[in-house]
């Protein structure tokens, strides 16, 4: 199995640009999530989808960040404008199958708004 | 915000020698789980432990658990040059939502 896999794998843009992440979860895993970490805030879930739903999406900062899912295997963050306190590492996880508690981790996104 | 809080913040130690790191946190769980980060990587599930288990192994790692204390550590033996990383717990209280400590980084010196 190839993992949970990420693109990009770094991004750095300009403040007021759209940023698009990218995800590809496990397949036959039923449970994405992204989060977000930083120095400063270590790791925040940010949003939480189950069977392609958006669970939680609490932990999104604001209006500025949306997330889909448009199918099982793929999942989207974008981040419309984006400012420079958005630069962080940006995970997508996915969960299911036999192991249903374990979070599986992508790679990682490292963003940098400039 | 961070439920789990690890101690120590850093850690730095012999290769062969142990290396204890303690998490605790504040709210009922149903299960607390270990991961692993390498520096510029992901993270990497290393143990879970449920709320009914006092204790779990798995290779060189030993993980403990005291609901009653709402704490746990992380033993790792014979620590090699490779085990070199950050190490985060990440409490499970809802089912889907963890939530992680700032991390304990260990450096094993050759």
């Amino acid at each position: 199995d190839a993992g949970v896999i990420q693109s990009p794998r770094h991004e750095v843009t300009e403040m007021g640009q759209e940023v698009t992440l990218r995800c590809k979860p496990i397949s036959g895993h039923n449970s994405l999530f992204w989060y977000r970490q930083t120095m400063m805030r270590g790791l925040e879930l940010l949003i939480y989808f189950n069977n392609n739903v958006p669970i939680d999406d609490s932990g999104m900062p604001e209006d500025r960040f949306s997330a889909k899912m448009p199918n099982a295997s793929f999942s989207t963050l974008k981040i419309q404008p984006s400012e420079p306190r958005d630069s962080a590492v940006y995970f997508c996880a996915s969960r299911g199958g036999t192991e249903r508690d374990t979070q599986y981790f992508g790679p990682g996104t490292r963003l940098t708004v400039l | 915000s961070q439920q789990g809080e690890e101690d120590p913040q850093a850690l730095s130690i012999q290769e062969g020698e142990n290396a204890t790191m303690n998490c605790s946190y504040k709210t009922s769980i149903n299960n607390l789980q270990w991961y692993r980060q390498n520096s510029g990587r992901g993270l990497v599930h290393l143990i879970l432990i449920r709320s009914n288990e006092r204790e779990k192994h798995s290779g060189r790692l030993r993980v403990t658990l005291d609901t009653s204390k709402k704490s746990s550590s992380l033993l790792i033996t014979a620590s090699r040059a490779a085990d070199t990383a950050s190490y985060f717990c990440a409490t499970d209280a809802n089912d889907y939502k963890l939530s992680f400590g700032a991390g304990t980084t260990v450096t094993v010196r050759a």
